[in-house]
């Protein structure tokens, strides 16, 4: 079946430390996103990538970095310099070809940081 | 930017009633798309609207794109306790990016 796969799906980091989330998809889509979750706060655009090894940074970019070496991943790191970083992750895909923009949503990695 | 508001944030509905939900743009649109979110889960997409003034129906759920292409509402009919759930609206300006609205979370009584 085809879809999007994140890891971990649970997450505890202490302060200070850097975390990786992964982000893995079979749909062939070209571009791929990373969203923040917060209760109350709907979807926030952390970083966006419209094809390999070319990304750009949406609403709330500070404290994340992320790359696309390949066409299938797109990982997303939470570093130190993130004030909050507790929070629901979710990573997307969506086919631009078609031209609907229509997103298929992972699973989620909810991070926690003690 | 582009600004995308919903309203009811929260709804408690009781089983068979009916409810809307809003959705307002502060810039005209190019296509508006509806995901929902059951508790727990991730964002599942339901359905987009192109056309001004399109209204589309999925079973008891109807879609509505404004005129001016800067509101949608999403009405559905006999409440069941699967409707439960956060309902997104996302607005496309035409540049391919999404501006979500921060949901409206829907509680069903039974």
């Amino acid at each position: 079946d085809g879809g999007i796969t994140q890891s971990p799906k649970y997450l505890f980091r202490k302060e200070g430390q850097n975390v990786t989330l992964s982000c893995e998809q079979n749909l062939n889509h070209d571009a791929m996103y990373w969203y923040r979750q917060d209760p109350g706060q709907g979807l926030r655009l952390i970083y966006y990538s419209q094809i390999v090894n070319d990304f750009q940074k949406g609403d709330i970019a500070e404290g994340y970095s992320v790359s696309r070496e390949k066409k299938e991943s797109f990982p997303l790191t939470v570093t130190s310099a993130q004030k909050n970083p507790t929070a629901f992750y979710l990573c997307a895909s969506s086919d631009r070809l078609s031209g609907a923009n229509v997103l298929t949503f992972g699973a989620g990695s909810r991070l926690t940081v003690l | 930017g582009q600004q995308v508001m919903q309203i009811p944030q929260y709804q408690h509905v009781q089983e068979g009633e009916d409810f809307t939900t809003y959705c307002n743009s502060s810039t005209t649109l190019s296509n508006i798309q509806w995901y929902k979110q059951r508790p727990g889960g991730h964002p599942v997409f339901l359905i987009q609207l192109v056309k001004s003034g399109e209204v589309k129906k999925q079973k008891r759920l109807t879609f509505q794109f404004g005129e001016a292409k800067k509101n949608s509402s999403l009405h559905i009919t006999a409440t069941q306790t699967t409707d439960v759930g956060t309902y997104f609206c996302a607005g496309n300006g035409g540049n391919n990016r999404l501006a979500f609205g921060k949901g409206n979370q829907v509680v069903v009584i039974p």
